[in-house]
């Protein structure tokens, strides 16, 4: 089975852009949950979508926002782009089903660098 | 407020000097704990996932244990291979709430 895919691998963007990041979930995961990673603050929660609604939110400013399609893929986006977004995105996807002992797998992440 | 402290920071082992690290969380309705290994540039890659004190899981070198107030992962006879970033992380909370928090990790360097 295909693992999750993230695309692009590496983004250099400077500030006030926006971009978009997007992840391609294991097949018959329904579940996306977004993640930023920096040396500083670790791995940090953004975001989780299931069956197109976003699920959970985590403690992020709204230029972080996300959606997810019919076939489960996600995208995130980040609008007016600051230097402190500079980090690996990381997307994960899961079964999401309730009641389910459920384990989140990893992609590789994109790089985003913001100059 | 969910919290997970893991320790030490960073670890320096000789190849075949067995050590442990340490992931303390304090949340309210554990539903799992999670660790994952990092390599540098890489998303993390799942290990093991425990659901209750006393649960205990094995893979290889590695061996993770959970209590109510913590879980361990034991490196038995480490090789230079096992070199990485440890991160512990738990999933707390009832309902749809399936957000993972990560501890800051634990470097793992193994010297041949």
């Amino acid at each position: 089975k295909a693992g999750v895919t993230q695309t692009p691998r590496y983004l250099i963007k400077t500030r006030g852009q926006q971009v978009t990041l997007s992840c391609s979930p294991i097949s018959g995961h329904r579940s996306v949950s977004w993640y930023q990673q920096t040396p500083g603050q670790g791995l940090q929660f953004l975001f989780e979508y299931f069956s197109e609604t976003q699920r959970n939110k985590g403690n992020f400013p709204g230029r972080f926002s996300g959606r997810q399609f019919s076939n489960s893929r996600s995208e995130m986006n980040v609008s007016t782009l600051e230097l402190g977004d500079s980090a690996l995105y990381l997307c994960a996807s899961s079964t999401g089903l309730a009641g389910v002992k459920d384990t989140q797998y990893f992609g590789p992440g994109t790089r985003l660098t913001v100059l | 407020e969910d919290q997970v402290t893991q320790s030490p920071e960073a670890l320096r082992l000789q190849e075949g000097e067995s050590s442990s690290l340490n992931c303390s969380y304090t949340v309210s309705g554990l539903r799992g704990l999670f660790w994952y290994r990092q390599d540098p540039g890489k998303g993390p890659e799942f290990l093991f996932t425990l659901y209750s004190a006393g649960e205990e899981k094995e893979k290889e070198r590695l061996k993770a244990t959970l209590t109510k107030k913590e879980s361990f992962l034991h490196i038995t006879a480490p090789k230079p291979e096992d070199s990485a970033t440890y991160l512990c992380a738990v999933q707390a909370g009832g309902g749809s709430n399936y957000k993972l928090t990560f501890g800051k990790g634990t470097l793992l360097t193994v010297n041949p």
